[in-house]
Parts: C-alpha cells; structure tokens; sequence
C-alpha cells in the first residue's frame, strides 16, 4: 500500500545534540511537508518542498534543516539551535505544491532528555 | 490575524446530537477547505474537502462553505462517542496549508 512512513515513532534528544526525523513516501508525490503541533495546538510549516534539490523555509524555520536528494525522501533535522524541539513532528506530501489534499504520516514525538 | 481561527473548544454534545463545528480564515484567494480528525497522539486524517460555495455531504458529515463571509463549518450528525476528536480546519491558499488550532470535540454517551 502507498503511504508516507514517519520514523522514529519517539525520538529523545540530548541538549546540545542534532537528530534527525526521517520521512519516505511511496506516493510518487512532489510536494513534501514538514510540520510541528504543540499540546493544543495547530500545525505549523517548518520546511516544504516542491521538487527534488528544492525546498523553501516555512514559518518556523529556525534551528531546523532539510534535504530533499530524492523525490520518496525528505529528512528533517533538528539542530541543537532549536531550543524548545519538545513537539509531535508530522511530515505530509500532496501531488504538487497547492494541489488539494495532504497526506500525513504518523508522526514523531521529539521530547527533550 | 491568524489565517484561520477556530474556537478551540471543548465542545461537548451527548450521543446521537448535531455537532457543529465552525472556522473562519483571513485570505481572500483562499481555494479549498479541508477538515481533518485528529485522535490524541495520532496524525490528522481528512475527512471532509470543499472548493466552492454551498453544502457538501458525505455520509453522516455535513461542510458547508461561504466564501463571502469567508467562513467554514463542519456538521455530524448523528454523533458518536467514536466522533470524540480534535477537528482541524485547514485552508489551501494555492501554494500553502494554514491549519486551525482545531475545536476539541467530546460525544456524550
């Protein structure tokens, strides 16, 4: 089955440490997502993606990096500049950029040690 | 301005009752609206999409969206304990998502 495949599920960084969150889609999508909820919280872009070697900062940018080397993979990492990364990730992708529906995968739960 | 509010609840409603959840959004060019579930600890799934003015139904949910007023509202019917949830509402500008901080729904058995 096509779906986007999130890992790992819980994920614990150490302060001063970078981790990485990975995201793989079998969807042959364009488009890739990162996006950060807070408790109570909606989601907010932090990285997106339109095409492969191509990606664009989000609201939240800050203290987070991405690489998009193949159209099934987007990684994001979560750089010891992030000084509050205790968040439920969620990657998601859509066809192509503004097209109408976005898939998720299950999300990574990042708490700080 | 947030782009898109949403009263954030709790919204408690017993078994069997009309749930009605709203949303409004800032963005004019705004060209389609979404509403997702979301279980606690879960990823948000889509069940509901709506592109122009006017109802759309599927089952026991109900959007209906209104672009003059630029307002966006999510009906179920019937609701059920499994309905317990929170409803995100997300807005496609063209080139952008905008989500809500979504209405955290509660049915009553």
């Amino acid at each position: 089955d096509g779906g986007i495949t999130q890992s790992p599920k819980y994920l614990f960084r150490k302060e001063g440490q970078n981790v990485t969150l990975s995201c793989e889609q079998n969807l042959n999508h364009d488009a890739m997502y990162w996006y950060r909820q807070d408790p109570g919280q909606g989601l907010r872009l932090i990285y997106y993606s339109q095409i492969v070697n191509d990606f664009q900062k989000g609201d939240i940018a800050e203290g987070y990096s991405v690489s998009r080397e193949k159209k099934e993979s987007f990684p994001l990492t979560v750089t010891s500049a992030q000084k509050n990364p205790t968040a439920f990730y969620l990657c998601a992708s859509s066809i192509s950029l503004g097209t109408e529906k976005l898939f998720f995968g299950s999300g990574t739960q990042l708490s700080v040690l | 301005q947030k782009e898109v509010e949403q009263n954030s609840g709790p919204l408690s409603v017993p078994e069997g009752a009309i749930a009605s959840l709203n949303c409004t959004y800032s963005d004019r060019v705004s060209q389609s609206f979404f509403w997702y579930r979301q279980y606690s600890g879960k990823s948000p799934e889509l069940i509901m999409s709506i592109y122009s003015n006017g109802d759309k139904e599927d089952g026991r949910f109900t959007a209906q969206l209104n672009k003059a007023s630029q307002y966006v509202s999510l009906l179920i019917r019937d609701s059920q304990p499994s309905d317990s949830a929170t409803y995100l509402c997300a807005v496609n500008t063209g080139n952008q998502f905008y989500f809500g901080t979504g209405t955290s729904l509660t049915v009553i058995p």
